[in-house]
């Protein structure tokens, strides 16, 4: 069954270091996704990117934040000087057409500030 | 603001019991519903819901959706250990590319 794939599994970096999220979303699938998830909370709404932009971004998604389809095959977030809160699971999705039916999850990133 | 709640938050049982999950919502321009399995890290999709009273199945498990009181229920028969989950309710909005997650059921269920 396809998959999508996140690297790495998990990161530890010092506050105010920049780091990059990456992502390998199904081959045929048209829109992704990033979403968060802090521990002990719920899995909160990042941004969605269609068509070589972004569709849709929540109030997390400050300046801080950037996605990038680079090649055609990844997907990544960048933080630019990462927080102590934003240490969370990081969520990867993609979907064939945008509805919630097609999300398909990677596994995740766990990123630690310290 | 847009709620997602689920209850319970966790839930112990033993194996062969049933159990039943709640989710209920208040969101604008709601489109459909969603339950994923949460195990050790990326939830993994149950069912999608959008027309009200219609009941999902798949094995043990099902789901209905109630419109009219906005919440939905998942049901599952004759548990196993390999149910042992977290199980995460989420609601599509119209207009919007988001789901918006509820904090989650986290079901253990004893040999």
């Amino acid at each position: 069954e396809p998959e999508v794939t996140q690297t790495p599994s998990h990161q530890v970096t010092q506050m105010g270091q920049e780091v990059i999220l990456r992502c390998v979303p199904i081959s045929n699938h048209l829109y992704f996704y990033w979403y968060r998830q802090i521990l002990g909370q719920k899995v909160e709404f990042l941004v969605s990117f269609y068509n070589n932009e972004i569709s849709e971004k929540s109030e997390i998604f400050d300046d801080q934040f950037s996605v990038e389809r680079p090649d055609g095959s990844n997907f990544t977030l960048k933080i630019r000087s990462t927080k102590l809160e934003d240490s969370a699971m990081y969520f990867c999705a993609s979907s064939v057409q945008g509805w919630g039916y097609g999300y398909t999850f990677g596994s995740g990133t766990r990123l630690t500030v310290v | 603001e847009d709620k997602v709640v689920q209850s319970p938050l966790s839930l112990v049982v033993h194996e062969g019991d049933t159990v039943t999950l709640n989710c209920s919502y208040e969101v604008t321009n709601f489109r459909s519903l969603l339950w994923y399995k949460q195990e050790k890290k990326a939830p993994t999709f149950l069912f999608m819901l959008t027309s009200s009273g219609i009941e999902k199945k798949s094995g043990r498990l099902s789901s209905i959706l109630d419109k009219k009181e906005l919440s939905s229920i998942l049901n599952i028969t004759a548990t196993q250990t390999g149910d042992s989950a977290i199980y995460l309710c989420a609601v599509e909005q119209g207009g919007s590319e988001k789901l918006v997650f509820g904090k989650g059921t986290k079901l253990t269920v004893n040999p």
